[in-house]
């Protein structure tokens, strides 16, 4: 079995300072992890993902993600935090590459941006 | 493109009535769709996993008589709520798989439906 723990319920950052959002992870197998978006009245969007290739992951909007087995860690940051960045992220793992399996999501991350 | 949709956006019905719930992949073929439910404030718990042409996969605690799922081809599953309750009143979110293409092993997500049981 494996599952997600996103550590923080609620994270709020001042416009132009960094994110980031934790998530510990745990998996009997070499996991696939991704983390996803929620706007408000929108579909989740994939920010990233990790599949056993290269462990800082980049993906959309200036986020990224890196891998560490030794802390069962897969947390996610952004240089700089932007108002439309407000959102809730998800933090998810899967046994497959995220296609053929439905996926374990942790419980969220209400993300607040400050003007 | 892959965009995934839902229909209705929104329902509200009365208790013991059945809601059908349309999801559909508009750019792509999908074998395989999934079905999530999310309360308010809190994390998508997966339901079942649909696959076309065959019976649906549900996920432990999830009665499938309850909720019917049909995939009968491959642009289009539906979830039927039956004999709603207001303890189903949740958020409902659908997701597709690509067959082949280079978005194979990657789910999109409809933008959900809301249900609300009287």
């Amino acid at each position: 079995a494996q599952s997600v723990t996103q550590l923080d319920s609620h994270v709020s950052v001042s416009e132009g300072t960094p994110v980031l959002l934790r998530c510990n992870y745990s998996s009997s197998y070499s996991p696939s992890l991704f983390w996803y978006v929620q706007h408000p009245n929108k579909g989740l969007q994939l920010l990233l993902k990790y599949t056993s290739a290269a462990t800082l992951v980049k993906g959309i909007n200036g986020f990224e993600a890196e891998f560490k087995k030794s802390e069962t860690s897969f947390h996610l940051t952004k240089p700089s935090a932007h108002m439309s960045d407000a959102a809730e992220y998800f933090c998810v793992v899967s046994l497959s590459g995220g296609g053929a399996d439905g996926l374990t999501f942790g419980k969220g991350t209400h993300l607040i941006i400050q003007p | 493109g892959a965009v995934v949709s839902q229909h209705p956006s929104r329902v509200i019905c009365k208790s013991g009535t059945s809601v059908k719930i349309e999801c559909r992949s508009l750019d792509f073929q999908a074998t395989t769709m999934f079905w999530y439910r999310q309360f308010p404030k809190q994390s998508l718990m997966l339901m079942a996993t649909s696959n076309e042409g065959s019976k649906a996969t549900y996920e432990q605690g999830v009665e499938k008589d309850k909720f019917l799922i049909n995939h009968a081809s491959l642009t289009l599953s539906t979830l039927t709520v039956t004999s709603a309750h207001p303890e189903d009143s949740s958020f409902y979110i659908c997701s597709a798989t690509p067959t082949g293409g280079d978005s194979y092993n990657e789910q999109f997500f409809g933008p959900g439906t809301r249900l609300t049981v009287l």
